[in-house]
């Protein structure tokens, strides 16, 4: 099946660093990539989609100069989270679809903490 | 505003025996719903899915069900397996083309004990 590899898996830094989280689709080309983040015990909350080649489209609340999104080609996604808070401790999600009407297949997340 | 609620944060089931997640959601304009599983520090995976135009769908012990005019989907297991084990994520699809996105409900953590 399609596989959705995200880099790194967990990252520990001190504030005001910037992180950037990869994702890859492996075997499939990802026309769509989307970010989620995940606080304990709730669902995933979508940040934001990019299509190859476009600027990604953020969610409401979610600061696009914060958590920068480059797509620049069709396996790989990135998001930098610049300046990193403790508040941006979260899981985030990486997911990646080929065409519309398929499935989204997901990374494995990566559990960033700041300190 | 929850869209898609699943109301039951945790549910236990026996070996062998069905295990029946529940899933409601309110946008009428939704048009295709999935189920993922979710195992802790991993990403989702997908299990099956149904468009808006049907009201059954099967994959071996997965079965999903949807309910339009109540606008409830339910995923059935069975025989639920020790494997079985994790949270399960029902997720509805709006917008189109490109612009399409899911929306997750809260998820439900399904144990299954021997």
């Amino acid at each position: 099946g399609a596989v959705v590899s995200q880099h790194p898996s967990r990252v520990i830094c001190k504030s005001g660093t910037s992180v950037k989280i990869e994702c890859r689709s492996l075997d499939f080309q990802a026309t769509t990539m989307f970010w989620y983040r995940q606080f304990p015990k709730q669902s995933l909350m979508l940040m934001a989609t990019s299509n190859e080649g476009s600027k990604a489209t953020y969610e409401q609340g979610v600061e696009k100069d914060k958590f920068l999104i480059n797509h620049a080609s069709l396996t790989l996604s990135t998001l930098t989270v610049t300046s990193a808070h403790p508040e941006d401790s979260s899981f985030y999600i990486c997911s990646a679809r080929g065409q519309p009407n398929q499935p989204q297949h997901f990374g494995d997340g990566t559990r960033l903490s700041i300190l | 505003d929850q869209q898609v609620k699943q109301n039951s944060p945790s549910l236990s089931v026996q070996e062998g025996r069905i295990s029946i997640l529940n899933c409601d959601y309110t946008n009428s304009m939704f048009d295709y719903f999935l189920w993922y599983k979710k195992y802790p520090a991993e990403g989702p995976t997908f299990l099956i899915s149904i468009s808006s135009i049907k009201d059954k769908n099967e994959d071996g012990r997965f079965t999903v069900f949807l309910n339009k005019s109540a606008k409830h989907l339910s995923l059935h297991i069975v025989p639920s397996q020790p494997g079985d084990s994790a949270v399960y994520f029902c997720a509805a699809k709006g917008g189109t083309g490109t612009a399409s996105k899911l929306t997750f409900g809260t998820g439900t953590r399904l144990q299954v004990t021997l």
